[in-house]
């Protein structure tokens, strides 16, 4: 595709619920990144890909985060049992190689309530 | 570990004014260097990769150097307008890339 796509924009979970965010990379892009951006603040590292083998997941906060990429394409990242502090901006980003330009997609905005 | 700061954090100026935003990082074994734009409510807008290798980079009224001894990268905006109003990061690759560190940005406001 033309950039990074992700969805949905915005999702409004009840405490407790568990989510799904989808990220679509730039096609032909063997990184990916997930990132956490709360109110004010840059965005803090939670997971990277290289194709399909997960190689970081130090970022993730706690085992209610769980990131996958199956085929080395699209990932998804699932919050299970979404607590109040869950709430931020979740960025996903591509790129050729691990550390060449970056492109962001729009990002989903999750409030949890 | 890798660290970024960014100087100003906030910063308001009339239209035309030419301005430097300030990146820091503290460790100087880089790649590159990339400034983001962010727009309210949207993701990140890549604006300049600076690679190592580099002292500058420029794009239209954007100009960006890189000192990696010092630790340093600025960004020069050029005869601002209010369109230019949006917070402005920096990020470093780290971990041979599995990971940006970025910057908590600097709010840039354009005055008419």
């Amino acid at each position: 595709g033309a950039g990074v796509s992700q969805s949905p924009r915005y999702k409004v979970a009840k405490r407790g619920q568990d989510v799904a965010l989808r990220c679509d990379p730039i096609s032909g892009h063997v990184s990916l990144f997930w990132y956490q951006q709360a109110l004010g603040q840059g965005p803090e590292f939670l997971t990277y890909f290289q194709n399909e083998a997960q190689l970081d997941k130090s970022g993730l906060p706690s085992d209610r985060f769980f990131a996958e990429r199956p085929e080395g394409s699209v990932s998804t990242l699932k919050i299970q049992r979404t607590q109040q502090e869950d709430s931020a901006v979740y960025l996903c980003a591509s790129s050729l190689v691990g550390d060449t330009e970056a492109f962001f997609g729009q990002g989903t905005r999750l409030t949890v309530v | 570990k890798q660290e970024v700061t960014q100087i100003p954090a906030a910063l308001s100026v009339p239209e035309g004014e030419n301005l430097v935003l300030n990146c820091s990082f503290t460790d100087s074994a880089i790649y590159n260097l990339q400034w983001f734009r962010q727009d309210p409510g949207k993701g990140l807008t890549s604006l300049l990769l600076i690679q190592s290798s580099q002292r500058e980079q420029t794009s239209g009224r954007l100009n960006a150097s890189l000192d990696k001894s010092s630790g340093r990268s600025t960004l020069y905006i050029a005869a601002s307008q209010p369109g230019d109003s949006a917070t402005y990061l920096c990020a470093v690759p780290y971990n041979y890339g599995q990971n940006f560190v970025f910057g908590p940005g600097t709010r840039l406001s354009v005055l008419p």
